[in-house]
Parts: structure tokens; C-alpha cells; sequence
């Protein structure tokens, strides 16, 4: 079970745009640790999506987003597309643990 | 850019043991954290444990009970990751990534960026 709670899966049509969850607590999301997000093509290594909660690195899509609030953060996808079809991780620290934490992962389909 | 170049992938017999590396090309090595992070078949990713080569200390995660020992070997800009007493559950591809801010005493890490190809290491008798 992830410390960080995502919804296993989503769809949307192309065109539409979708949100993706990510939901901690007082000692990660909600301590003011970052919230970074990872894309994962199948049979591939996770790329960085999304750093320090809102910023998008060089060659991103202006289509992806990111915010925080409180104890959750949030992945939005504008104008879908097919090749947005993968599996989505967000990703903070936990004082408690001591450790770097993922969410379980999303799946996104595009119908 | 930075890469992270993995070592291939490996079959074991549970409880021997397995070294997977991470050899790093084309920028800054020693100063920056590299962490490891593995995805079990069908799974999400599991942070392992990190280093930082020029102060040779690492941090490992707790839910792994000490298998797990991390190294790195500044002269040839590789990082290791040696897991023990392998089990069945260790079965998984194995992920070196970079993190310009990681903070050993801690394990505080930002964000990773980028990423090895993985390694499959399969534990099977």
C-alpha cells in the first residue's frame, strides 16, 4: 500500500481534460514537502513530468500542470492525446518515514 | 545531460545476492545524489536508498530491513545497489536516478531527473 493515495485509473477522450489525484497527509503533502510527477510509457523508465509541484521541465507540454493545497496535489492534462496514454506517479517525502514516497500510480486510457 | 547507464538484467536463486550498477556520462557525478528506486511486476515504485559519491554515505530506506547496502566508486563515476538474502518479492526492475538535492542524513530527495534504462532482476529457483 503507497503512502500517497492515487486512483488506479482514469479515461478521458481525446480532446477533454482529465485530473489526477495525488492525497497524503500532515507528515508529507501536508508538512509543505514538494509534489513531483512522473510519466511511465509501458516498457519504460519514468520521466519527469512535473518539479516542485507546478513547474514543467524543458520539452513538456504546456498541456500538463500541476498545483497543491493542503494535503493533496493534483496533475492536470488539457487537450488529450493519444500518446498521453501511460501510467502517471506523484511523488514527495515523508518526515515520519524518513523516506522519499510515491503514489500507487494511475493509469490513464484514452477512449 | 547527464546519463545513467544500468547494468543488464540478472537471474537469481533466492538468498545469494545481487550488485546491479549505474554508471553516470556527460556531467556533474559526485556532487549530486543518485538514488535507486524499483518497480515489482505490475507495481508502483518503491524508493530504496541514495548516496551522494563525493561523501561515499548513504541512506537506506527502512522497509527493506537492512538487505540493501549502497556504494559508490568516484574514480569510474558508478554508483552500486547490493541486495542480500534475495526473495522472491525482490523480483523487480531496479532504477538509478538523479537528484541534484538529495540529503543523506535525511533522505530527503527532490525531484529525479533523469533516469537509468532499469534492470530486471528476477529471483527464481
Amino acid at each position: 500500500q503507497s503512502v500517497l493515495t492515487q486512483p488506479p485509473s482514469i479515461s478521458g477522450a481525446p480532446g477533454q481534460r482529465v485530473t489526477i489525484p495525488c492525497t497524503g497527509i500532515s507528515s508529507n503533502i501536508g508538512a509543505g514537502y514538494d509534489v513531483h510527477w512522473y510519466q511511465q510509457l509501458p516498457g519504460t523508465a519514468p520521466k519527469l513530468l512535473i518539479y516542485g509541484n507546478n513547474n514543467r521541465p524543458s520539452g513538456v507540454p504546456d498541456r500538463f500542470s500541476g498545483s497543491k493545497s493542503g494535503t493533496s496535489a493534483s496533475l492536470a492534462i488539457t487537450g488529450l492525446q493519444a500518446e498521453d496514454e501511460a501510467d502517471y506517479y506523484c511523488q514527495s517525502y515523508d518526515s515520519s518515514l524518513s523516506s522519499v514516497v510515491f503514489g500507487g500510480g494511475t493509469k490513464l486510457t484514452v477512449l | 545531460q547527464v546519463q545513467l547507464v544500468q547494468s543488464g538484467a540478472e537471474v537469481k536463486e533466492p538468498g545469494s545476492s545481487v550488485k546491479v550498477s549505474c554508471k553516470a556520462s556527460g556531467g556533474t557525478f559526485s556532487s549530486n545524489g543518485i538514488s535507486w528506486v524499483r518497480q515489482a511486476p505490475g507495481q508502483g515504485l518503491q524508493w530504496m536508498g541514495g548516496i551522494i559519491p563525493m561523501f561515499g554515505a548513504a541512506n537506506h530506506a527502512q522497509v527493506l530491513q537492512g538487505r540493501v547496502t549502497i556504494t559508490a566508486d568516484e574514480s569510474t563515476a558508478t554508483v552500486y545497489m547490493e541486495i542480500i538474502s534475495l526473495r522472491y518479492e525482490d523480483t523487480a526492475v531496479y532504477y538509478c536516478a538523479r537528484d541534484r538535492n538529495f540529503d543523506v542524513l535525511t533522505g530527503w530527495a527532490n525531484w529525479f531527473d533523469p533516469w537509468g534504462q532499469g534492470t530486471l532482476v528476477t529471483v527464481s529457483s
